[in-house]
């Protein structure tokens, strides 16, 4: 099982600064079958923010992006707006179940 | 608009049974894989169950999580994923989600999401 480890736990800044969240992989995602989640606390449903390491998922704003392979991956959000104040989550789809989640990044407002 | 909704938690019993079940509209729902994430109160994301777009394959969590107590399946004639979830006990308290993955086949990313639905086990 790959377990995937997220940092910080939580990330506290303020509107208009950039974020960036690391994911590290404790083996090698194969194919970079990295995806990242973005989770509103009290605010269903999760919706989904970059697939496949790098790609924004419909609807998600520019300065969403996403980098990394192999064990280590990266999501930077270049200017916060107040709505991407969440809980991310990354996750692994690679070519062995199960798929795993990390245990999240909380970010919150300064 | 694609939509999931989920519908069946509640209040159970350890060793009792519950089933779940989503319901899917705005998309033609046999094509395309899906998947059962939980989320305990407070925690993190947790992989359940996946089944393909046609109900043949069917994958779960390993070990004694939920493997041999839990059986995902589909009614493709009703646009319903269902989880039956017997044997259960208090560490399966949690909100199910059910999520749709991006292909029909195997297993990828998932695309979207339902809002969950609460599952309590206690006596």
């Amino acid at each position: 099982e790959i377990v995937l480890t997220q940092s910080p736990g939580t990330l506290s800044l303020s509107p208009g600064e950039r974020a960036t969240l690391s994911c590290r992989a404790s083996q090698s995602v194969s194919s970079s079958y990295l995806a990242w989640y973005q989770q509103r606390p009290g605010q269903a449903p999760t919706r989904l923010v970059i697939y496949g390491a790098s790609s924004r998922a419909t609807g998600i704003p520019d300065r969403f992006s996403g980098s990394g392979s192999g064990t280590d991956f990266t999501l930077t959000i270049s200017r916060l707006e107040p709505e991407d104040f969440a809980v991310y989550y990354c996750q692994q789809y690679g070519s062995s179940l199960p798929i795993t989640f990390g245990q999240g990044t909380r970010l919150e407002i300064k | 608009q694609v939509q999931l909704v989920e519908s069946g938690g509640g209040v159970v019993q350890p060793g009792r049974s519950l089933r779940l079940s989503c319901a899917a509209s705005g998309f033609t729902f046999s094509t395309y894989a899906m998947h059962w994430v939980r989320q305990a109160p407070g925690q993190g994301l947790e992989w359940v169950a996946l089944i393909s777009s046609d109900g043949s394959s069917k994958y779960y969590a390993d070990a004694d999580s939920v493997k041999g107590r839990f059986t995902i399946s589909r009614d493709n004639s009703k646009n319903t994923l269902y989880l039956q979830m017997n044997s259960l006990r208090a560490g399966d308290t949690a909100v199910y989600y059910c999520a749709r993955d991006r292909f029909g086949s195997g297993w990828s990313y998932f695309d979207y999401w339902g809002q969950g639905t609460l599952v309590t086990v206690s006596s």
